[in-house]
């Protein structure tokens, strides 16, 4: 089975702080994805990475930065933690060089920003 | 930006009865596909089911069917015999860009 771990489940930060969320899977997977996910607004793509030290901007990068050192790990980074950053974010992974495979979802991490 | 639209935000259905959940896109490319997750209370995407633009029959997954009506850029999920487990969010996504539609949440009930 494929297996996507996200380092928390929950976080309560304050604001100005810089957050780091991490994101490992085990499957060898080419793409890793971060989303951010908000009631009534779905799931919305951050960044996303199709190899090691490379990353493409989604549709909401404002205030986020990415990481990906190792091909098993994405990390999100909050350079400066603010309130309207509270949601769930969600990592996932999808194998191959293109964009038409399955992704598959870590458990989430539920930011709070206080 | 090309769309995904679930114009349902809620949906009740009986136990065992089957039940439809909408989901329209918008795209000009000539080769797609459609995914369909379920979130349930616990937070994690599970992968249900993917359609892809040149199928030529609807995917069907157990339970889980696609209703995918091309010519109405329509592609919707039709859960037949709802189990109360079946109570969760489900989101629709397109291929490639990987965008989102906004979920309906299905509540089974007993």
């Amino acid at each position: 089975d494929v297996k996507v771990t996200q380092s928390s489940r929950y976080l309560v930060k304050r604001t100005g702080e810089k957050v780091f969320l991490e994101c490992v899977q085990d499957m060898d997977h080419e793409n890793m994805f971060w989303y951010r996910q908000d009631p009534g607004l779905g799931l919305r793509l951050i960044y996303f990475s199709y190899d090691v030290k490379m990353k493409e901007k989604g549709d909401i990068p404002e205030g986020y930065s990415v990481s990906r050192e190792k091909k098993e790990r994405f990390s999100l980074i909050l350079e400066s933690a603010s309130t309207n950053q509270t949601s769930m974010y969600l990592c996932a992974s999808s194998p191959g060089q293109g964009w038409g495979e399955t992704q598959y979802f870590g458990p989430g991490t539920r930011l709070l920003v206080l | 930006a090309q769309k995904i639209t679930q114009t349902q935000p809620g949906m009740f259905v009986q136990e065992k009865e089957a039940v439809t959940l909408d989901c329209t896109y918008d795209t000009s490319d000539p080769s797609y596909g459609l995914f369909w997750y379920k979130q349930p209370s616990s937070g994690e995407m599970i992968f249900l089911i993917y359609q892809g633009s040149y199928d030529q029959q609807n995917a069907t997954e157990g339970r889980y069917s696609l209703n995918f009506q091309k010519a109405r850029k329509s592609a919707n999920l039709v859960i037949s015999a709802s189990q109360l487990g079946d109570s969760a969010m489900y989101f629709c996504a397109k291929r490639g860009d990987m965008r989102f539609g906004a979920g309906t949440r299905l509540t089974v009930k007993p």
